[in-house]
């Protein structure tokens, strides 16, 4: 089946540390993106990236870090450098960085610091 | 300053009773797009709708139907007769076609849809 995985579903960190969200895709799409989701808000763009070996700092940018060596991966680190890192954090896709095509998500990262 | 806006927080029905689910926009842009997404309790958006600036043609699919209205900036989305597994939140975006690095969220409005 052809999607968008996330892993792990739920995460926990101690304050200071840095870890790794895991997104994948077998869409063959060129274009993703990294999103944060706080309770009661909308959608926030934190990295994007339209093509391999490229990454683009959305909105929100500060504390985290992105790496694009293969089409396929877009793993985001939060850093501890990101003050208020507890969000539901969700990896998107989309066949190119084109304003009319449709994002492709996946299942989401939960992530709490203890 | 582009800008969506769902002013309604969350709204609660009965099942079979119809509902409307309000987004009015802010663009600078003559071209832009306009999209519906749902998120159920799973987490996952889902994609709806696409609705570019130059098509203002109602949409219907199913129990779902869409009405653009460039006039009044608005996208409302109404499902008829709702059901209990229509309970998500669901966000409206918008794309303008200057700036293809970002889709603008709303704040979602959250459905509950009661038996």
């Amino acid at each position: 089946d052809g999607g968008i995985t996330q892993s792990p579903k739920y995460l926990f960190r101690k304050e200071g540390q840095n870890v790794t969200l895991s997104c994948e895709q077998n869409l063959n799409h060129d274009a993703m993106y990294w999103y944060r989701q706080d309770p009661g808000q909308g959608l926030r763009l934190i990295y994007y990236s339209q093509i391999v070996n490229d990454f683009q700092k959305g909105d929100i940018a500060e504390g985290y870090s992105v790496s694009r060596e293969k089409k396929e991966s877009f793993p985001l680190t939060v850093t501890s450098a990101q003050k208020n890192p507890t969000a539901f954090y969700l990896c998107a896709s989309s066949i190119n960085a084109n304003s009319y095509n449709e994002q492709f998500f996946g299942p989401g990262t939960r992530l709490t610091v203890l | 300053a582009q800008k969506v806006t769902q002013a309604q927080t969350e709204i609660s029905v009965v099942e079979k009773e119809d509902v409307t689910l309000d987004c009015v926009y802010e663009t600078r842009d003559t071209t832009y797009y306009l999209f519906w997404y749902k998120q159920p309790p799973s987490g996952e958006l889902v994609f709806l709708i696409r609705r570019n600036s130059f098509d203002e043609q109602n949409e219907i699919s199913g129990r779902y139907s869409w009405n653009f209205q460039k006039s009044t900036s608005s996208f409302n989305f109404t499902i008829t007769a709702s059901q209990v597994v229509d309970s998500a939140v669901y966000f409206c975006a918008l794309s303008e076609r200057v700036r293809t690095d970002k889709l603008i969220f709303g704040t979602g409005t959250r459905l509950q849809v009661f038996p």
